[in-house]
């Protein structure tokens, strides 16, 4: 099956600092990505889809100043926050679909990445 | 996307067959009916998804109704390893396409 790696698996940081995370695809290119966030016994948000080559489209109420999303390549999408505080600790989930002929079963099918837990002090 | 409604949570014996409901009245004609699952601390897992016929695969079954109002996952030998929370997703096909998560069901396996 499709693999997205994610990281780091967790990072610890100071209230003001910036955090990257990092989504890659291993076996398959991605010219779409998803970045969720999920709060302590809430479900997955969606807080922006990454498009290769072109701008993020976020999701109302999020902040794209504040969540930086870099999608360079079809295999690597990155999400920066920005200034981060400690109402930003979260689980950080990305997700991507492989890059293929459309109408074939399981061609789009999203595959989600393992999830960063970012705590910020 | 269409809403989906599930349990909040159910329980099963280990080696039993878990069943999970999802109610989807609202699907549209070109919404596939996915699910995943998400074990505590990891991301989700996708499971099986189906647009009309039902489908089966090594970890589970889907079985939807012919009016495609509801479906349900099936699990025919549920271990401790099981317990996770299933969501339920109604979605267009495309790799663009957005999932949208509820609150899923709550699967607890016991010996």
């Amino acid at each position: 099956g499709a693999v997205v790696s994610q990281h780091p698996s967790r990072v610890i940081c100071k209230s003001g600092t910036s955090v990257k995370i990092e989504c890659r695809s291993l076996d398959f290119q991605a010219t779409t990505m998803f970045w969720y966030r999920q709060f302590p016994k809430q479900s997955l948000m969606l807080m922006a889809t990454s498009n290769e080559g072109s701008k993020a489209t976020y999701e109302q109420g999020v902040e794209k100043d504040k969540f930086l999303i870099n999608h360079a390549s079809l295999t690597l999408s990155t999400l920066t926050v920005t200034s981060a505080h400690p109402e930003d600790s979260s689980f950080y989930i990305c997700s991507a679909s492989p890059r293929g002929t459309s109408g074939g079963r399981g061609t789009d099918t999203q595959y989600f990445g393992p999830g960063t837990r970012l705590t910020v002090l | 996307d269409a809403k989906t409604t599930q349990p909040t949570s159910m329980d099963c014996a280990e080696g039993r067959a878990a069943n999970l409901p999802c109610n989807h009245s609202t699907i549209s004609g070109n919404e596939y009916v996915y699910w995943y699952r998400q074990i505590h601390s990891q991301g989700p897992q996708y499971i099986i998804h189906g647009l009309k016929n039902n489908e089966t695969n090594e970890m589970a079954s889907l079985i939807i109704t012919e009016d495609r109002k509801s479906s349900t996952l099936i699990l025919p030998h549920a271990t401790l390893r099981d317990t996770a929370v299933y969501y339920c997703i109604v979605r267009v096909a495309g790799t663009a396409s957005k999932l949208t998560f509820g609150t899923g069901t709550r699967l607890q396996v016991t010996l």
